[in-house]
């Protein structure tokens, strides 16, 4: 049973519109992530929290904002959508250092038209 | 910060062949490092790691080095198969406590039978 639900799966947004991409996850985990996925680029790290009611921003959280509000829930807000934000997001989750391991999501894909 | 760089995909092998991935880091901490496996349509996942200098990690036939002095961490395997063709992510984890992993670009392995 996957223990990192990602909804939605799949998205067509419009240019200037509001996205929340929601994360649920069952492994009972501290942190969580949110990671963007490009051709070309690899996975990048846009935000991430390792408490309930707290985020921090990663290597490229520009136009990008987040919310934890309980240890199994976090969402990734894009209140002004662009075209330039068309890609695969994927959450993880991880247990307290050191084991390191992130267990990801399957993926949102999201295309901002 | 802290960069990876990767064999630029995509890897075209046939089965049984030899492969080898390049991978290479940068960084000013003492890091632990990863391989990542992806399969279509799913999130990424972890091969294994490797906490310290001059270990080796392995997994499903697959194996690296850590090789602190040429910072490399190159991802071999003796004789692929058609189910090993996915994409293969080399991670950097910046010891902040937080798990927070640098990903490379990815490979595309495709392995024909």
């Amino acid at each position: 049973e996957a223990a990192v639900t990602q909804s939605p799966r799949s998205k067509v947004a419009v240019t200037g519109g509001k996205v929340t991409l929601s994360c649920h996850q069952t492994n009972n985990h501290d942190y969580m992530y949110w990671y963007r996925q490009d051709t070309g680029h690899g996975l990048r790290l846009i935000h991430y929290s390792y408490v309930a009611d707290s985020t921090e921003k990663g290597d490229i959280p520009d136009g990008y904002k987040a919310s934890r509000p309980s240890q199994e829930n976090f969402s990734l807000i894009l209140e002004l959508a662009s075209l330039s934000q068309t890609a695969v997001y994927f959450c993880a989750s991880s247990d307290r250092w050191p084991t390191g391991q992130l267990y990801f999501g399957e993926g949102s894909k999201l295309t901002v038209l | 910060g802290d960069s990876v760089t990767q064999t630029e995909g995509p890897v075209t092998l046939s089965e049984g062949t030899s492969l080898t991935v390049n991978c290479s880091y940068e960084t000013k901490q003492y890091p632990t490092l990863f391989w990542y496996v992806q399969y279509p349509g799913e999130g990424p996942q972890l091969l294994f790691k490797v906490p310290k200098a001059n270990e080796k990690g392995s997994n499903r036939g697959f194996e690296a080095t850590y090789n602190k002095e040429a910072t490399s961490f190159h991802l071999q395997k003796a004789s692929v198969q058609e189910s090993d063709s996915a994409v293969y992510y080399c991670a950097l984890g910046d010891g902040s406590g937080y798990n927070k992993l640098t990903f490379g670009k990815g490979t595309v392995l495709l392995v024909s039978p």
